[in-house]
């Protein structure tokens, strides 16, 4: 089936600390979507992307819809404790065979606070 | 408003006991779906419904079965656990499936069969 890479698979951050992560594809992608999970909980969305090139921000949040349509970026601007958790991207591609219109998910991004 | 109600929060079964997950949503939404969540593996999608009636396989249906009697309600059912089967398990819901529709996640069920 259709994979979405997304990088890195973890990182370690510093309050303050700027971070950026992505998800990229071989397949064209209607709609791009980032979620944070925190522990035992549900994800919970965070940014929606409907358009090729859209740039949206959500406090400290801001994710992008790559031209090519393959490919989105969240960054997170000064870094604060709560932002510990995994983030996953998800993206609707143009086509997925019987299960068209569904959801596909990066396998995740796990953000930690350094030692 | 309590969006995505999933019970129970945790399960201990044995191998080839059965059981069903629930999930109930209160915002009326056609589109729910069920994912399993493995360490390294993402969100799998399980099984899904556009609406009451209507379900259809999603990427890893082997092993469990779902009905959607009505808007509200999708439970998904284990007819003979498998150690394989040990996961967390998220209902996912939508207004419907589709281009400005994101999904709205409940807190999942830790399901472990030993």
């Amino acid at each position: 089936g259709q994979q979405l890479n997304q990088s890195p698979q973890s990182m370690f951050i510093q309050e303050g600390e700027d971070v950026s992560m992505n998800c990229t594809s071989s397949s064209i992608f209607n709609t791009w979507l980032w979620y944070k999970q925190d522990p035992g909980e549900g994800p919970v969305l965070l940014i929606a992307l409907y358009k090729a090139g859209e740039l949206t921000s959500n406090g400290r949040l801001t994710a992008q819809f790559g031209i090519t349509r393959k490919d989105s970026f969240l960054n997170i601007s000064a870094s604060i404790p709560s932002d510990v958790g995994i983030y996953f991207c998800a993206g609707q591609p143009v086509s997925y065979g019987g299960s068209q219109g569904n959801l596909i998910f990066g396998k995740g991004t796990k953000l930690s606070v350094k030692p | 408003n309590a969006g995505v109600t999933q019970t129970p929060k945790f399960q201990v079964l044995k191998t080839g006991q059965s059981m069903t997950l629930q999930c109930a949503q209160d915002m009326n939404h056609e589109y729910m779906s069920w994912y399993r969540q493995d360490p390294g593996m993402g969100l799998r999608l399980i099984h899904y419904s556009v609406g009451a009636g209507i379900t259809d396989q999603g990427e890893v249906p082997n092993g469990y079965n779902v009905s959607r009697s009505t808007t509200e309600d999708f439970p998904l059912r284990l007819l003979s656990a498998a150690p394989s089967q040990t996961s967390v398990y998220f209902c996912a819901s939508s207004y419907q499936l589709g281009v400005g529709s994101p999904l709205h996640f409940g807190n999942g069920t830790r399901l472990t069969v030993t």
